[in-house]
């Protein structure tokens, strides 16, 4: 009973942006948004997280809407070793029990 | 980041028999780590929550005496699946949060794999 919604697939070309949408709009006020990937057969990788500004990082951008009920993930130059399964997860900080993964995104970056 | 690491990395068993998987962080102390299982093609799902010095917490549907969890330092839990059945096969992973942080770091995962 994940409290995401992402689109289940989503392909993009190698060298471009990839952005993956991902819908919370039950998230509280003390819920985090966190965004992990699982390359195949691999345990899942930390990406970005945050609550309400936009954050960047080496590895990606995470844009939150003003009213926190959705948030994009950018990769900004997507290349093949980003095909993954990207999932959006809300967290309340410290509750680390509530640490729900959905279905995700399969990104597939294309040549 | 924080490194997470996972011992067997696969294993293969026989029906009946009893298998440990070993999740240490290898970089700094956790007090709690915690176990998932993931199906082929379908996410991760929550088993339990293991805390240092005392019991672990099961999500509902998990059976405390068939996934026994021993977390007996600040760096290492075990998983140990008892009386494994072709059923049990799946992908094992654990987490841990460094100290002072909220984010879950992840193991590599164990293919488990019952015959």
């Amino acid at each position: 009973d994940a409290k995401t919604t992402q689109p289940p697939s989503m392909d993009c070309a190698e060298g471009r942006a990839a952005n993956l949408p991902c819908n919370h709009s039950t998230i509280s006020g003390n819920e985090y948004v966190y965004w992990y990937r699982q390359i195949h057969s691999q345990g899942p990788q930390y990406i970005i997280h945050g609550l309400k500004n936009n954050e960047t990082n080496e590895m990606a951008s995470l844009i939150i809407t003003e009213d926190r009920k959705s948030s994009t993930l950018i990769l900004p130059h997507a290349t093949l070793r980003d095909t993954a399964v990207y999932y959006c997860i809300v967290r309340a900080l410290y509750n680390n029990n509530d640490m729900r993964f959905g279905a995700g995104t399969r990104l597939t970056v294309k040549p | 980041g924080a490194v997470v690491s996972q011992h067997p990395s696969r294993v293969i068993c026989k029906s009946g028999t009893s298998v440990k998987i070993e999740c240490r962080s290898l970089d700094f102390q956790a007090t709690t780590m915690f176990w998932y299982r993931q199906f082929p093609k379908k996410s991760l799902m929550l088993m339990a929550t293991s805390n240092e010095g005392s019991k672990a917490t099961y999500e509902q549907g998990v059976e405390k005496d068939k996934f026994l969890i021993n977390h007996a330092s600040l760096t290492l839990s075990t998983l140990t699946v008892t009386s494994a059945h072709p059923e049990d096969s799946s992908f094992y992973i654990c987490s841990a949060s460094p100290p002072r942080t909220d984010t879950q770091y992840f193991g590599p995962g164990t293919r488990l794999t019952v015959l």
